[in-house]
C-alpha cells in the first residue's frame, strides 16, 4: 500500500526557517517524481517545487523561489523541503504527492502538514 | 498562463446529480484529472485522463471533457462526497490547477 507522511509542521514567525518532511512507504520511491503543493485557507491548490527520482532534478514556483529547496534521501525513502525566508503567505497545509509521467497527474497524496507563518 | 476557472461552490441535494466544471480555452485538447479534498484528509484521485476512474473510485464518479469545458458528474450524491473537488491539467512542462469547488450535499 502506497503511503505518503508528512511531519515537521508547526508555528513559526516571519523570516524564519522550518524544514518539512513526507516519509513514503509501499512503492519504489526512487523511481517517481515528487512534488510540494500547498493550500493556502480559503485558497486552491499551488504547487511549490518538485525533484526528480535521483534527486538531479528540480524545479520551484516563482512564489518560493530561491527561498526553498527541495531534495530526497533515497536510502530513507524520504523527501524533504527547507522553507526559508518565510513570509505570512506561506501560510498553507504543505502536501507531498506522487506524480505520474504516464499522464502528468498526483496518484498518491499525503495527508498535509500545516504551516503557520506568523509573530 | 494556462488558467483552470472553477465555480467557487455547488450545491446538491441528497440523492441527486452534481455537475462541477472546470474550463479554459480548448481544455479539451488536453488530459483533465480531478481531485477530492476533505478537510484533514489526504486528496485522493478521482477521475485521470478526463473519465477514467481510479480503482476503488465509485462509479458514481464520471468524468467529460470536450471543447472549452471539463466536468466531473456525481450521480446519486451522498452525504460523504462533500468536499472541495480540484481540477488539474499539464500545460507548458507545469502543473495547473484550478481553484477549486466546494461540494454541500443538502
Amino acid at each position: 500500500e502506497v503511503q505518503l507522511v508528512e511531519s515537521g509542521g508547526g508555528l513559526v514567525q516571519p523570516g524564519g526557517s522550518l524544514r518539512l518532511s513526507c516519509e513514503a512507504s509501499g512503492f519504489t520511491f526512487s523511481a517517481y517524481w515528487m512534488y510540494w503543493v500547498r493550500q493556502v485557507p480559503g485558497k486552491g491548490l499551488e504547487w511549490v517545487s518538485r525533484i526528480n527520482g535521483d534527486g538531479r532534478r528540480t524545479n520551484y514556483a516563482d512564489s518560493v523561489k530561491g527561498r526553498f529547496t527541495i531534495s530526497r534521501d533515497s536510502a530513507k525513502n524520504t523527501l524533504y523541503v527547507q522553507m526559508s525566508s518565510l513570509r505570512p503567505d506561506d501560510t498553507a497545509i504543505y502536501y507531498c504527492a506522487r506524480f505520474t509521467w504516464a499522464a502528468n497527474y498526483f496518484d498518491y497524496w499525503g495527508q498535509g502538514t500545516l504551516v503557520t507563518v506568523s509573530s | 498562463s494556462y488558467e483552470l476557472t472553477q465555480s467557487l461552490s455547488v450545491s446538491v441535494a441528497l440523492g441527486q446529480t452534481a455537475s462541477i466544471s472546470c474550463g479554459e480555452t480548448d481544455i479539451g485538447t488536453k488530459s483533465v484529472h480531478w481531485y477530492q479534498r476533505k478537510t484533514g484528509q489526504a486528496p485522493i484521485l478521482v477521475i485521470y485522463r478526463d473519465s477514467v476512474r481510479p480503482s476503488g473510485i465509485p462509479e458514481r464518479f464520471s468524468g467529460s471533457n470536450s471543447g472549452n469545458t471539463a466536468t466531473l458528474t456525481i450521480n446519486r450524491a451522498q452525504a460523504g462526497d462533500e468536499a472541495d473537488y480540484y481540477c488539474q491539467v499539464w500545460d507548458s512542462n507545469n502543473v495547473v490547477f484550478g481553484g477549486g469547488t466546494k461540494l454541500t450535499v443538502l
